[in-house]
């Protein structure tokens, strides 16, 4: 196992169309998070799965957002209705955390740029 | 005013040099990571602080939870160091909250 994977790494898309991503984290994590980074600004929180429960999402998901992780592993990120302002690089990082509370260190994917015409 | 401050936005050395980046934060966390990212996007998990100091090769990372403040030190830097060091901390949850990222360039 290599670390965590994305895919596409860049996506270039018209305003209105629907996108999907796709991240692999390492095979043993039980934790999936999703940041978005716009330029010259730190990553910011949206999502996080623990196995396959969705259990906290960011007030920056907006209902055109919707991420999944049906089977605890890999997790999708589909963003409908797609507009300008979507432009950034979608980061997924994974953790293997097996109790609450235990500070984990989260692994990185090299995130999937999306440009929105 | 951001949870998480990073001083300086923009940092140039020459090869060789002490270069200190700091962070401050404003909530009471569990935990704060250093990261590095090179351009393309790719983040590495440098440090996870909780208290004290950690040093790892020309890394050297430290946090006073009593003023709410890190620092991420690069000892004898090189080129190579050049990216962006951005900090990040665990409060409530299981979220990160990150800083808005240092970008460090070093000259030969």
């Amino acid at each position: 196992d290599t670390g965590v994977s994305q895919d596409p790494r860049h996506k270039i898309t018209k305003r209105g169309q629907n996108v999907t991503f796709r991240c692999d984290p390492i095979s043993e994590h039980n934790r999936l998070y999703w940041y978005r980074q716009t330029l010259g600004q730190g990553p910011e929180f949206l999502t996080y799965f623990q196995n396959e429960a969705q259990l906290e999402k960011s007030r920056l998901l907006s209902d055109r957002f919707s991420a999944e992780r049906p089977k605890g592993s890999f997790s999708t990120l589909e963003i409908q209705r797609t507009e300008q302002g979507d432009s950034a690089m979608y980061l997924c990082a994974s953790s293997w955390a097996p109790v609450a509370g235990l500070r984990e260190t989260q692994y990185f994917g090299p995130g999937t740029r999306l440009l929105v015409l | 005013k951001n949870e998480v401050e990073q001083s300086p936005q923009n940092l140039t050395a020459q090869e060789g040099e002490f270069i200190t980046i700091n962070c401050s934060y404003s909530v009471g966390i569990s935990a704060l990571h250093w990261l590095q990212q090179h351009p393309g996007g790719g983040i590495v998990s440098l440090f996870m602080l909780s208290s004290g100091k950690k040093k790892h090769g020309r890394l050297i990372a430290t946090i006073n939870i009593q003023e709410k403040h890190s620092s991420l030190h690069i000892t004898a830097s090189h080129p190579r160091d050049s990216a962006v060091y951005i900090c990040a901390v665990k409060a409530a949850g299981n979220k990160l909250t990150f800083g808005g990222g240092t970008r460090v360039l070093v000259k030969p």
